[in-house]
């Protein structure tokens, strides 16, 4: 069975770091996209961003209101993919979830989601 | 940037009747490559995100076939031929065919029991 689990959310001050993992089984990881969605109570569903199989470049593309201040990276030899989120601010709290590319042909598996909460 | 509108933003069904969800695109969603890259989400109270469609009508594993999705251009729709208790939630349209932005969500449709 194809699992992803989440971990590392948790409560931060606006300003403040966290990271997120999200380790993969069940699949063939080193070929998968892999995609952070996030879910909050004023902006419904954004995708924070995707992250390209290596044998596809690798590359990542971000959303606009975390670029500069998110990144987003992979560690194939674990499958694990993980997310640093710095500068945290207020409207970045809800609920991130680890998925495989949601714009695939494929369809997605879905983490059980890791609650981020930023607050004073 | 693309922006997906979609409405109406609350849909009052009674349990068996049908339900009709509207996504509008203020930029063609057909790529270049000739595919048009508009899925639709499904997210129930105290789930996970669900895909349900994806390239405008294509259903996604597990997906029953009372939900079909149509449209071109700009303009599309998922459609639930009889809602059942289970579709309680709200219901997302996203584009993935203009990069940047990348793949941008509308704002969501609630569907509600009347």
């Amino acid at each position: 069975d194809v699992q992803l689990v989440e971990s590392g959310g948790g409560l931060e001050k606006p300003g403040g770091s966290l990271r997120l993992s999200c380790k993969v089984s069940g699949l063939s990881f080193s070929t998968a996209w892999m995609s952070w969605v996030r879910q909050s109570p004023g902006k419904g569903l954004e995708c924070v961003g995707l992250i390209r199989s290596q044998n596809n470049g690798g590359t990542i593309d971000y959303g606009a209101p975390v670029k500069g201040r998110f990144t987003i990276s992979r560690d194939d030899s674990i499958s694990t993919l993980y997310l640093q989120m710095n500068s945290l601010k207020i409207e970045d709290t809800g609920i991130y979830y680890c998925t495989t590319d949601v714009g695939s042909i494929w369809t997605p598996f879905w983490g059980q989601g890791a609650l981020v909460a930023v607050s004073s | 940037d693309v922006v997906l509108t979609q409405s109406p933003l609350s849909l009052p069904v009674t349990l068996g009747q049908p339900a009709s969800f509207s996504c509008r695109s203020s930029q063609s969603l057909t790529h270049s490559d000739g595919n048009t890259y508009l899925s639709w989400f499904q997210l129930r109270p105290g789930q996970c995100p669900r895909r349900l469609i994806y390239r405008v009508s294509n259903r996604d594993s597990g997906v029953p076939d009372r939900f079909s999705g149509s449209g071109s251009g700009t303009d599309f729709t998922l459609k639930i031929s009889r809602v059942e208790a289970e579709d309680v939630g709200i219901y997302y349209c996203m584009q993935g065919t203009h990069w940047p932005p990348g793949y941008t969500f509308g704002q969501g449709t609630t569907l509600e029991i009347k």
